[in-house]
C-alpha cells in the first residue's frame, strides 16, 4: 500500500549507458515530479506533470526526459550517463485541486555513475 | 523567486532537551511553507505545513513550528529531543504559481546525545 513507489532504489552503471527511473503513485493525485538530491543533500525540481503534461522543466541536461504515461506514473530515462549524474532522485506527487500544496514522496534511487 | 536559508547545517542536542531548528524564507507573498525529515537512505517524510491559517502549527512526533511574518521565519521546535529524532531536516517553501515547486533550504541534520 505503498503511497509512491520508485524502482529501482539502486541502480549503479558504466558512464556513457542509458537508464530508466520508474514512479507510481496510488494516491489519485494529478501531479507529480522529479527532485535531485546531491550529495550535499541538496534538493533541487527537475520536472513536474499534470495530468501528463509537462509543466515544470527546470535547467536539466536534455539528456534528461522525462515521460507521463498515466497520471499515476511518471518515469525518467536519462541518456549517455555521465559523473555528475550521480545523486539521489526522489519523485514525488501533490492534488493539483484543492489541498495545500504538500508534497508526497517516494524512497528515492541512489544512481551511481562509475 | 522564493527562497529559504536554513541556519546550522548540524545541531546536537542531548536527548530530552530542547530542539530548535532554524528557517528563513523569501518570499514576495506569504508563502505555504514546510518542513520535512529524512532519515538515513530513506524519503521525505512531511512534519507539518503552514498554509495562511493558524500560525502556531503542530506535526507529527511532537514536533511543532511558529509562522512569523514579521521575522520571515518558520522555526521548528520540539520539547524533548528523543533518539529517534536524529534525522535530516527540510525547511521548504511553496511556489503559489501553478508550478507549486517545492524550493528547499540546505538542511539540517540533527544529532540527539545519550
Amino acid at each position: 500500500d505503498t503511497a509512491v513507489s520508485q524502482t529501482p532504489k539502486y541502480l549503479v552503471t558504466q558512464m556513457g549507458n542509458d537508464k530508466s527511473i520508474k514512479c507510481e503513485q496510488n494516491l489519485g493525485h494529478d501531479t507529480m515530479y522529479w527532485y535531485k538530491q546531491d550529495s550535499k543533500k541538496f534538493l533541487k525540481i527537475m520536472f513536474s506533470y499534470n495530468n501528463k503534461e509537462l509543466i515544470i522543466n527546470e535547467t536539466v541536461p536534455n539528456r534528461f526526459s522525462p515521460k507521463s504515461p498515466d497520471k499515476a506514473h511518471l518515469n525518467l530515462h536519462i541518456n549517455s550517463l555521465e559523473l555528475g549524474d550521480s545523486a539521489v532522485y526522489f519523485c514525488a506527487s501533490s492534488p493539483q485541486r484543492g489541498g495545500t500544496y504538500e508534497q508526497y514522496f517516494g524512497p528515492g534511487t541512489r544512481l551511481t555513475v562509475t | 523567486a522564493q527562497s529559504v536559508t536554513q541556519l546550522g547545517s548540524h545541531v546536537s542536542v542531548s536527548e530530552g532537551a530542547l530542539v530548535l531548528l532554524r528557517c528563513n524564507y523569501s518570499s514576495s507573498v506569504p508563502p505555504y511553507l514546510f518542513w520535512y525529515v529524512q532519515y538515513p537512505n530513506q524519503g521525505l517524510q512531511l512534519l507539518l505545513k503552514y498554509t495562511s491559517a493558524a500560525t502556531l502549527v503542530k506535526g507529527i512526533n511532537g514536533f511543532e513550528a511558529e509562522f512569523k511574518k514579521s521575522e520571515t521565519s518558520f522555526h521548528l521546535t520540539k520539547p524533548s529531543a528523543h533518539m529517534s529524532d536524529a534525522a535530516e531536516y527540510f525547511c521548504a517553501v511553496s511556489d503559489l504559481t501553478g508550478r507549486r515547486a517545492l524550493t528547499f533550504g540546505s538542511g539540517t541534520r540533527l544529532q540527539v546525545q545519550p
